[in-house]
């Protein structure tokens, strides 16, 4: 079984401002992992992902994540937060489940307001 | 176009009617996925396409929820005499193959359907 707790529905942060978001996972099998941003009226775009290689991920848009096996987290980082940055933010878990599918479990997503 | 295209884009439809909604995923992408996102709810997982075949159709809600796909293409996800709790907005994804690796999700805008 695969699940994804991301801490807190709502995170607000001022622009220039360190982006936290939080995810932890809880997994039976190693983990992929992954974040997701939506943007209004539009479908999930990939932010990055891990897969067993680097703990340290670095994706688009100067965001970066790093897998720490210890705390079962995947946190989401960015050094500084631009206006456009507001968003949906989705965190993913996939493993290999029966058959060798891997259909990934979402979390309830991290809404991301940045002040100007 | 080169994405995920859903059709379509809104639905406004009676409760007890019927509803098909439809996805056009990325050419040469084998799997094919539909989700539900509910407000506050994050992405709920309903049905797998790995080609024609739906391996698992564990996250359909109910009988009233059927899917189909065909030449391992489009996709029709039809839901029978509509409840206003299926109120939501149906997210549909595609990947290039669903077995042995997590390849990336590509999703699409999604298809808001509203109950009255």
């Amino acid at each position: 079984a695969q699940s994804v707790t991301q801490l807190g529905s709502h995170v607000s942060v001022s622009e220039g401002a360190l982006v936290l978001l939080r995810c932890n996972y809880s997994s039976s099998v190693p983990p992929y992992l992954f974040w997701y941003v939506q943007y209004p009226n539009q479908g999930l775009q990939l932010l990055l992902k891990y897969t067993s290689a680097a703990t340290l991920v670095k994706g688009i848009n100067g965001f970066e994540a790093e897998f720490k096996k210890s705390e079962t987290s995947f946190h989401l980082t960015k050094p500084s937060a631009h206006m456009s940055d507001a968003a949906e933010y989705f965190c993913a878990v996939s493993g290999p489940l029966g058959g060798g599918s891997y259909i990934p479990t979402f979390g309830r997503g991290t809404s991301l307001i940045v002040h100007p | 176009g080169a994405g995920v295209s859903q059709s379509p884009s809104n639905k406004v439809t009676e409760k007890g009617k019927d509803v098909e909604l439809r996805c056009d995923p990325i050419s040469g992408h084998t799997a094919l996925y539909w989700y539900r996102q509910s407000l506050g709810q994050g992405l709920e997982f309903l049905i797998y396409f790995q080609g024609n075949s739906a391996p698992d159709k564990s996250g359909l809600p109910s009988d009233r929820f059927s899917a189909e796909r065909t030449g391992g293409s489009v996709s029709t996800l039809t839901i029978q005499r509509t409840q206003q709790e299926d109120s939501a907005v149906y997210l549909c994804a595609s990947s290039l193959a669903g077995q042995g690796t997590p390849y990336e999700q590509y999703f699409g805008p999604g298809t808001r359907l509203t109950v009255t």
